[in-house]
């Protein structure tokens, strides 16, 4: 069965540092993956995605996730954080089904 | 492109009742998910229409059921509502494939069983 592992429910960083989201997938056939974020009493926006190719993926705000099939991992990163980046982050796997981390809260001190 | 829109936005039932949310999918996207968000349980796939079709479901009971029209618009509906299904209802819409093809979300619906 396919699950999505968020490390971390909460993660705290100072503007300017690097965020780190941990995910981890387990699926018995490498899944598309996703990581989603959603601001308060909103829907979730896609901020990137990995299908095939590439393994590095970019996407929107200067977010950006590897893939590793070796560590069933697909972790996001941003070099430096805004304080607009306080929200919940989601990662989710899709084979026939999207299925979502727990989620990471992210906040941004100054 | 209008985004996905989702009515009504908030909603408060007695518990017992039943109640029916409408999702309208992107223009020429054809695939509509539902999903169930709350604090204990997080985000819950509920059920996937595409062309009118049921395509995938989750594990929820059958007082959970939905339905999709010609022009892909899509209702769920809820009967003998309990106080645990109060949540964030969410829909998304895709293009086509449920795997790759990312899904576009909608505000939401926040369901209030009292």
């Amino acid at each position: 069965a396919q699950s999505v592992t968020q490390l971390g429910s909460h993660v705290s960083v100072s503007e300017g540092a690097l965020v780190l989201l941990r995910c981890n997938y387990s699926s018995s056939v490498p899944p598309y993956l996703f990581w989603y974020v959603q601001y308060p009493n909103q829907g979730l926006q896609l901020l990137l995605k990995y299908t095939t190719g590439a393994t590095l993926v970019k996407g929107i705000n200067g977010f950006e996730a590897e893939f590793k099939k070796s560590e069933t991992s697909f972790h996001l990163t941003k070099p430096s954080a805004h304080m607009s980046d306080a929200a919940e982050y989601f990662c989710a796997a899709s084979t026939d089904k999207l299925i979502f981390g727990t989620g990471t809260r992210l906040q941004v001190f100054p | 492109k209008a985004g996905v829109t989702q009515t009504p936005r908030y909603l408060i039932k007695t518990r017992g009742q039943q109640v029916t949310l409408s999702c309208s999918p992107i223009s020429g996207h054809r695939s509509v998910s539902w999903y169930q968000q709350t604090p204990g349980q997080g985000l819950q796939f509920l059920f996937e229409y595409f062309s009118e079709t049921q395509r995938n479901k989750g594990n929820f009971p059958g007082r959970f059921s939905g339905r999709q029209f010609s022009n892909s618009r899509s209702e769920m509906n809820v009967s003998t509502l309990e106080l645990g299904d109060s949540a964030l209802y969410l829909c998304a819409s895709s293009l086509a494939r449920q795997g790759a093809d990312e899904q576009y979300f909608g505000p939401g619906t926040r369901l209030t069983v009292t």
